[in-house]
């Protein structure tokens, strides 16, 4: 296991059109968080997973966009009708405890929307 | 107001310098990371932390949960010590095991 796979690294898109990100979390982990981060800025939760069940949901989440996570492993994140203000790098991180009972967070290398 | 403050924004130091980055946070968590992002780059995780101090090469992180601060150390620093370094709460009183993130701090150590 390579560690946590974001699919695709950048998306170029028009307004209007939808989108959808793809995140492979590292096997055992049975958590999984999406992340948005905008140049300059801290990365601002969107939301998260503890297996295939959709924890919390961020505010800044609005009805455009929907994440899931069938089967516990695999998470896609999808955003309808993108605006410009969507254009931000999109984080997937995910984190389990080890046998040692440490706590061990990956991120993904970020897949990046550029909405024209 | 964010549930997790860091200071400095921004720190500019020489090559060698002792450095110190704060973190502070308002809501009860159970563990505390430490992240980096060099520019262009993904974010690593450096420490997790839910009580006293952690040490890993010329890095030192410490937390006081009483006082709900964190600080990250960075010894005899290098340039290529230059990146954003970003803590996040994990957790929290209610059982809400999301992270929460500052809005980092960025180092430049000059040579």
């Amino acid at each position: 296991d390579t560690g946590v796979s974001q699919n695709p690294r950048h998306k170029i898109t028009k307004r209007g059109q939808n989108v959808t990100f793809r995140c492979d979390p590292i096997s055992e982990h049975n958590r999984l968080y999406w992340y948005r981060q905008t140049l300059g800025q801290g990365p601002e939760f969107l939301t998260y997973f503890q297996n295939e069940a959709q924890l919390e949901k961020s505010r800044l989440l609005s009805d455009r966009f929907s994440a899931e996570r069938p089967k516990g492993s695999f998470s896609t994140l999808e955003i309808q009708r993108t605006e410009q203000g969507d254009s931000a790098m999109y984080l997937c991180a995910s984190s389990g405890y080890l046998e040692t009972g440490a706590n061990v967070l990956t991120f993904g290398a970020g897949s990046r929307l550029t909405v024209l | 107001k964010n549930e997790v403050e860091q200071s400095p924004q921004n720190l500019t130091a020489q090559e060698g310098e002792f450095i110190t980055i704060n973190c502070s946070y308002s809501v009860g968590i159970s563990a505390l990371h430490w992240l980096q992002q060099h520019p262009g780059g993904g974010i690593v995780s450096l420490f997790m932390l839910s009580s006293g101090k952690k040490k890993h090469g010329r890095l030192i992180a410490t937390i006081n949960i009483q006082e709900k601060h964190s600080s990250l150390h960075i010894t005899a620093s290098h340039p290529r010590d230059s990146a954003v370094y970003i803590c996040a709460g994990e957790g929290s009183n209610f059982g809400n095991e999301k992270l929460t993130f500052g809005t980092g701090t960025r180092l430049t150590i000059i040579p």
